[in-house]
C-alpha cells in the first residue's frame, strides 16, 4: 500500500514570496490533515479536511495560509506572503474514517520550508 | 483541553539495555493515546496506540507501551534497544470527545553501540 505522498521535499524562499505544498493521501482515506512542525516542537494541526470539506481550520493563519481539497483526494497548502517564522516542516497526514478519535493518522515525509 | 508532556528531552541508553520513553497526558474524557517515531528527514511513523482494553499495548519493531490511568501515563518501552532505534519519539493524545490529536514536544533517543 502506498503511503502519503508530499512534494516538494525541500523549499527555500525569501520572505514575502509565495509557496505551495502538495499532498496525496493514502488511497481511500477520507480525512486529510496539514500540520506545521517547528524545530524542537511537536506537530501542530493547521487544518483538517473530511472528504472535500473543512472540519477544523481554527489554527490556520488565514491572513496568509490557505488550503484546499477540491475533489476530496489530494490537497494543496499555500503560504502567501511567507514570513521568517513560517520556516518549519509541513506534514500531511491521512486517516481512513471520519473524525473518529480512534483512527490512526499516517504521515507523509514532509516538506521542509526555509524562509530567508 | 488536552495536553501531553514528555518530561525528558533526551534519553541515552547502551545497545541491548532496556529503553523507556516517558509520557504523561491530561484529558477531560477518555484518552486515546499514540506513539510515533521520526527519523531524520522523514515523516512520523506510527508505532502503536491505546484505545481500550489491555493496558499493555504491543506495536511495531518490538516496542510496547503501558497505559496507567491512575498515573495518567503511557510510557513507551523496549526490552533491548538497538542502535537503529535512535530517533525522535512523539507521544500524542486524543480526548474521547474530540478528534484533535495533540503531540508532546518529543524525546530524542540515542542508543550507543
Amino acid at each position: 500500500e502506498a503511503g502519503v505522498a508530499q512534494s516538494p521535499r525541500y523549499k527555500i524562499i525569501e520572505k514575502r514570496q509565495s509557496v505551495a505544498f502538495w499532498c496525496n493521501p493514502i488511497s481511500g482515506h477520507a480525512t486529510l490533515y496539514w500540520y506545521q512542525q517547528i524545530l524542537g516542537q511537536g506537530p501542530k494541526l493547521l487544518i483538517q479536511f473530511q472528504n472535500n470539506g473543512v472540519v477544523d481550520d481554527s489554527q490556520l493563519p488565514k491572513d496568509r495560509f490557505s488550503a484546499e481539497r477540491l475533489k476530496g483526494v489530494d490537497s494543496t497548502l499555500k503560504i502567501q506572503p511567507a514570513k521568517l517564522e513560517d520556516s518549519a516542516v509541513y506534514l500531511c497526514a491521512s486517516s481512513f474514517g471520519g473524525s473518529s478519535s480512534t483512527d490512526t493518522q499516517y504521515f507523509g515525509p514532509g516538506t521542509r520550508l526555509t524562509v530567508l | 483541553a488536552q495536553s501531553v508532556a514528555q518530561p525528558e528531552d533526551q534519553v541515552n541508553v547502551a545497545e541491548g539495555n532496556p529503553l523507556t520513553v516517558k509520557c504523561t497526558y491530561s484529558v477531560s474524557g477518555n484518552p486515546y493515546l499514540f506513539w510515533y517515531v521520526q527519523y531524520p528527514n522523514r515523516g512520523l511513523q506510527f508505532l502503536l496506540k491505546y484505545i481500550t482494553g489491555d493496558n499493555l499495548v504491543k506495536g511495531s519493531y518490538g516496542f510496547e507501551a503501558e497505559f496507567n490511568k491512575s498515573q495518567t501515563s503511557f510510557h513507551l518501552k523496549k526490552p533491548s534497544a538497538l542502535v537503529s532505534d535512535s530517533a525522535l519519539y512523539f507521544c500524542a493524545v486524543r480526548d474521547g470527545s474530540d478528534y484533535k490529536l495533540s503531540f508532546g514536544a518529543g524525546t530524542t533517543v540515542t542508543v550507543r553501540a
